[in-house]
């Protein structure tokens, strides 16, 4: 049983579409992030929340973590073939560890041009 | 470049085999982990070291060991290998022993057991 779950698992989309990826636990986290991973390196830091209802904009991409904290969404608005990859969740905290980030199942991101 | 440095890229061994994974850490990162990345299971944490000092341990298995070394280098050890040992082994380092603020991942070691 995954703690983290992702959905959609694979998301092929056409530039320009806007998509949200989610991110759901029936576990509460201290603090939530997301990655991107490109084929063949390791997952890059996108952001990272911490507060229940906070709301993270890094350009074209809207992150959210939930009032309760157990959940998140990454909304990408106009995207691009640049976005292409496989998306991460990773909660810290569950159950007072602070050790080791929680992996989410992923999803994977196709745009085409 | 990340900053985490990860050797090999590239391993392939035969089952039953012993190898090394070597990870160096971003400059100034006190802790290590070690995870373990596989198309049915994810991103699956193995082990974390924080300053020389086992912190936490995941699901790893009996047969890997792993340690970080004064110069905070780190080596994950893997015997007696298995076909299902076939995975990306990711490194990744974070200034102090939590992973609140998020790790720096390296490009990964792809181990292939034939």
């Amino acid at each position: 049983t995954q703690l983290l779950e992702q959905s959609p698992q694979f998301l092929s989309i056409q530039e320009g579409e806007n998509l949200t990826v989610y991110c759901n636990s029936s576990s509460v986290f201290s603090s939530l992030q997301w990655y991107r991973q490109e084929p063949g390196e390791g997952p890059v830091l996108l952001v990272t929340v911490v507060t229940g209802g906070e709301v993270k904009k890094l350009k074209r991409l809207t992150f959210q973590f939930g009032d309760a904290r157990k959940d998140s969404s990454l909304h990408i608005t106009a995207a691009q073939p640049g976005d292409t990859g496989l998306y991460l969740c990773a909660g810290d905290g569950l159950g007072g560890a602070t050790n080791k980030l929680i992996f989410g199942t992923g999803t994977l991101l196709a745009v085409q041009p | 470049d990340s900053g985490v440095t990860q050797t090999p890229k590239h391993l392939i061994t035969a089952t039953g085999q012993r190898v090394t994974l070597r990870c160096s850490p971003r400059s100034g990162d006190l802790s290590v982990y070690w995870y373990q990345q596989s198309l049915d299971q994810g991103l699956q944490f193995l082990i974390q070291y924080y300053n020389g000092e086992e912190r936490a341990k995941g699901n790893i298995l009996e047969r890997f060991s792993a340690q970080q070394f004064p110069d905070l280098h780190s080596e994950l050890n893997l015997s007696s290998l298995e076909l299902g040992d076939s995975a990306l082994y990711f490194c990744a380092s974070s200034v102090g022993g939590t992973g609140r603020y998020g790790y720096t991942f390296g490009s990964g070691t792809r181990l292939t057991v034939v």
